[in-house]
This record gives structure tokens, sequence and C-alpha cells, in this order.
């Protein structure tokens, strides 16, 4: 069976700094491990996804999220927030067939 | 860009109507999910299709039902709306091929008044 879980519900940070939104899986299988980004309303968007190739992804808006299989963890960074950031952050696992997201990491910018 | 697309965006009706919430893509997918999402909260997985006439319940235990009569149209129907069926359903597509993400629509918000 496989999880995921973020740490961290809520995250706030102020706006040029750093953005780190933690993702931990569990995963019988090797995994695919994506990101959605998801603003107010709307449904969810690919920010990036891991799909066995290299191990630091890089994705839209200036993302990257780094897998690490001794950690179980595939965490999403930016090096700069900025203000349209604001939103909400899933990370997600799949064995190919079946897909499990975790809770969401609400992401706040702050001027 | 996905094509998938979830009719209506917004819809505000009273207790007691039913409702069918459409959700259509046009690349082929085998795979399709509707999901429940209360504001700012995470995913539940209400309903899925593996293909046409395949359809399951998901995690989250829910009143509503669905139909896969074609590859490209998912819909879900409420035979009566109430105020707890006040959510955001998003839907979802994946293909076969194993490393691709999942596509999702725009979602419906609704609200049972």
């Amino acid at each position: 069976a496989q999880s995921v879980t973020q740490l961290g519900s809520h995250v706030s940070v102020s706006e040029g700094a750093l953005v780190l939104l933690r993702c931990n899986y569990s995963s019988s299988v090797p995994p695919y491990l994506f990101w959605y980004v998801q603003y107010p309303n709307q449904g969810l968007q690919l920010l990036l996804k891991y799909t066995s190739a290299a191990t630091l992804v890089k994705g839209i808006n200036g993302f990257e999220a780094e897998f690490k299989k001794s950690e179980t963890s595939f965490h999403l960074t930016k090096p700069s927030a900025h203000m349209s950031d604001a939103a909400e952050y899933f990370c997600a696992v799949s064995d190919g067939q079946n897909f499990v997201f975790g809770p969401g990491t609400r992401l706040s910018v702050l001027p | 860009e996905a094509d998938i697309y979830q009719t209506p965006r917004y819809l505000v009706i009273g207790t007691g109507k039913k409702i069918t919430l459409e959700c259509s893509q046009t690349m082929g997918h085998d795979k399709m999910y509707w999901y429940q999402q209360d504001p700012g909260m995470e995913l539940h997985l209400i309903h899925y299709s593996y293909g046409v006439n395949s359809t399951e319940k998901g995690d989250l235990s829910s009143e509503s039902t669905v139909s896969r009569i074609r590859t490209e149209h998912f819909p879900l129907t409420l035979e009566s709306a109430r105020p707890s069926h006040t959510s955001q359903y998003l839907c979802a597509s994946i293909p076969w091929t194993e490393n691709t993400e999942a596509f999702f629509g725009q979602g419906t918000r609704l609200t049972v008044v």
C-alpha cells in the first residue's frame, strides 16, 4: 500500500525567501512521484514529476524537487518565493496503477 | 493543456433536488476519478472507473452514483441533494501508461441550500 505525508498543513514565508514543502512517501514498489498546485476554486495543476530518471526534477514556475530514496522523501523547493506562489500544494505517489494524494500544504507568502 | 472538462463550474441548488455533475475528457484515457474536496482540505476519492461499464467506490463513502457508458464521459449524480453535499468535486483522468500524471478538470463547486 502507498501513502503520502506532508509535514505542515500551513507554511508561511516572506516574499523572496526560500520555499520548502515537505513530502514523504511509502511505497512497496519504485514510485512515481508528483507535485501539484491548486489555486482557489481551481483544479489541480501538475508542477513536476519524478519517473525514475534524474533525481532532481525541475518543474514550472521555478519549482524543483529532489527524490531521495534513502529518506523516502520528495521535498519541493523554490529559491525565492513570489506572491503568486500562494496556493495549496499536493504531493502524490503512484505505483503505476493507483494514485494517492497527500493532505496538502497551504503556502502563504507574506509581503 | 489537459482536455478534461467539468460542468457546471458553480452550482447552487435546493435540498432534495437531483443533480448531475458532468466530466468529459478528449484524451482517450481509460481511468477516471471523482474526488470530493472541502475548501482548503485534502482530496477524498469517492468514485473511480477503469473503463467503460467499470465503476467502483472510493475510500470515502458517498451517496452519489456514477456511470461510465462512454470512455470520454464520467458523470456523477446525486439523487437528492442535501446541505452536507456542499463541497468541491474534482474529476481526473489517467492513461494506462505507468509514469503519467493525473489530469484534472477545473472542478465543480456545489452548494446545497
